[in-house]
């Protein structure tokens, strides 16, 4: 099973300001890689897929980066609803594997 | 529109058995495969099953290989996910999961507001 760590498990920042948050995956994925960001008492939401290409309606100022085993979502100019849980998700191989999530929350 | 809407959750005992259901509306059901996603209270997502658009393969995580079943209806447009020898920690919100077209396909554009699975003795 490929085990995606994500880091750091708490991220507090300020609203306007920028955010980086890491995954690793424990073998290579290529670029099977998904963010999701989920609210509290929300479904998930995706927001990035192909380790890089946003989804439909998400905005320009979440983007991803990474390929093989680290990965990156970065977050400009913070706005209140972004302060949620974020997980990856790998779609390279059987299990599909999440990591255990970053919350990100308010300075 | 697309909709996920499941139904099927609630109180479960240890060793029983619940089905899950999950119909769908606002795509063409038959042409995307599918999934369940479950979030345990103070845990992270974890992917449980998936079934390809026909049908005709289905994937398992380790944890519910053996106990759970997922199936399809595409005449019915309706995902189901059959839980037996349930476990306390099968406990969770059960979220039906859309696959992404193409080659993203197990990655999830749309989600149903959740299902929630509480297995006691």
């Amino acid at each position: 099973e490929v085990v995606m760590t994500q880091s750091p498990a708490t991220l507090s920042v300020s609203p306007g300001e920028g955010a980086t948050l890491s995954c690793r995956a424990s073998q290579g994925v290529s670029s099977n890689l998904a963010w999701y960001q989920q609210r509290p008492g929300q479904a998930p939401r995706l927001l990035i897929y192909d380790a890089s290409t946003r989804a439909t309606g998400v905005p320009a100022r979440f983007s991803g980066s990474g390929s093989g085993t680290e990965f990156t979502l970065t977050i400009s100019s913070l706005q209140s609803e972004d302060f949620a849980v974020y997980y990856c998700q790998q779609n390279n191989n059987w299990p599909l594997t999440f990591g255990q999530g970053t919350r990100l929350e308010i300075k | 529109e697309v909709q996920l809407l499941e139904s099927g959750g609630g109180l479960g005992q240890t060793g029983g058995s619940l089905r899950l259901s999950c119909a769908a509306s606002g795509f063409i059901f038959s042409n995307y495969a599918m999934s369940w996603v479950r979030h345990a209270p103070g845990k992270g997502l974890e992917w449980v099953s998936a079934i390809r658009d026909s049908g005709g393969s289905t994937y398992y995580a380790d944890s519910v290989k053996g106990r759970f079943t997922i199936s399809r209806d595409n005449s019915r447009n309706t995902l189901y996910l059959q839980m037996n020898s349930l476990r306390a920690e099968d406990t969770a919100v059960y979220y039906c999961a859309k696959g992404r077209a193409g080659s993203s396909k197990w990655n999830f554009d749309y989600w149903g507001q959740g299902t929630l699975v509480f297995v006691s003795s």
